[in-house]
């Protein structure tokens, strides 16, 4: 497509519950990137794919949080038994190669809220 | 370790001023320096990078940023602001030996008054 595309653009959920986040990469673009942006702060890093290779899951910040993608393709970040502090918008991002020379280009981002 | 500083949450300046949102940042290496502008209800957009040469590093929307290394500063400025320029800012870095991903600042909300 276009540009990045995430889905569902909000999400309200119960504590306890699980729920899963869509991205959709541009197409061709090797690396995908998925931040979280809590209320007045900065971007935080979750994980970073890199065509087959091994993610990078340094900054997933408990093991309720995973995420997937085959090759080059959809990723999905998973948050289990969701918590209030999990509130937050979710922003994936993609790459060609590497953002060091390409620079990211950023979907609109899934706010998810925990009640 | 890498990191960013914003050191102002707000900065407010007049329509047609020049207008300067501040970055600091500390890498390892040498650094990859980034901002990306976000506007209401929009991603990201990226606006400018440096990697290496010139100090000066032109971008989208009039904007420019100048990288300092003595004062490990990326500041980005305009010479003349617009009302449409209002939007929240980030600083991002990343370096030659670090890893793939931008660390990002907490965001400077610019806010242009007519």
């Amino acid at each position: 497509g276009a540009g990045v595309s995430q889905s569902p653009s909000n999400k309200v959920t119960e504590k306890g519950k699980d729920v899963e986040l869509r991205c959709d990469p541009i197409s061709g673009h090797t690396a995908l990137y998925w931040y979280r942006q809590r209320l007045g702060q900065g971007l935080e890093f979750l994980i970073y794919f890199q065509g087959n290779s091994a993610p990078d899951k340094s900054g997933l910040p408990s093991d309720r949080f995973s995420a997937e993608r085959t090759g080059e393709s959809v990723s999905t970040l998973t948050i289990q038994r969701t918590q209030q502090e999990d509130s937050a918008v979710y922003l994936c991002a993609s790459s060609f190669k590497t953002a060091l020379n390409y620079g990211y280009t950023f979907g609109s981002g899934t706010r998810l809220t925990v009640v | 370790a890498q990191s960013v500083a914003q050191p102002e949450d707000q900065v407010k300046v007049a329509e047609g001023n020049p207008l300067t949102v501040k970055c600091t940042y500390s890498v390892s290496g040498n650094p990859y320096l980034f901002w990306y502008v976000q506007y209401p209800n929009r991603g990201l957009q990226f606006l400018l990078k440096y990697i290496t040469g010139d100090n000066l590093v032109k971008g989208s929307y009039g904007f420019e940023a100048e990288f300092n290394k003595s004062q490990t500063s990326f500041h980005l400025k305009k010479p003349s602001a617009l009302v449409s320029d209002s939007a929240l800012y980030f600083c991002a870095v990343s370096s030659t030996t670090g890893a793939n991903n931008l660390f990002f600042g907490t965001g400077t909300r610019l806010t242009v008054i007519p």
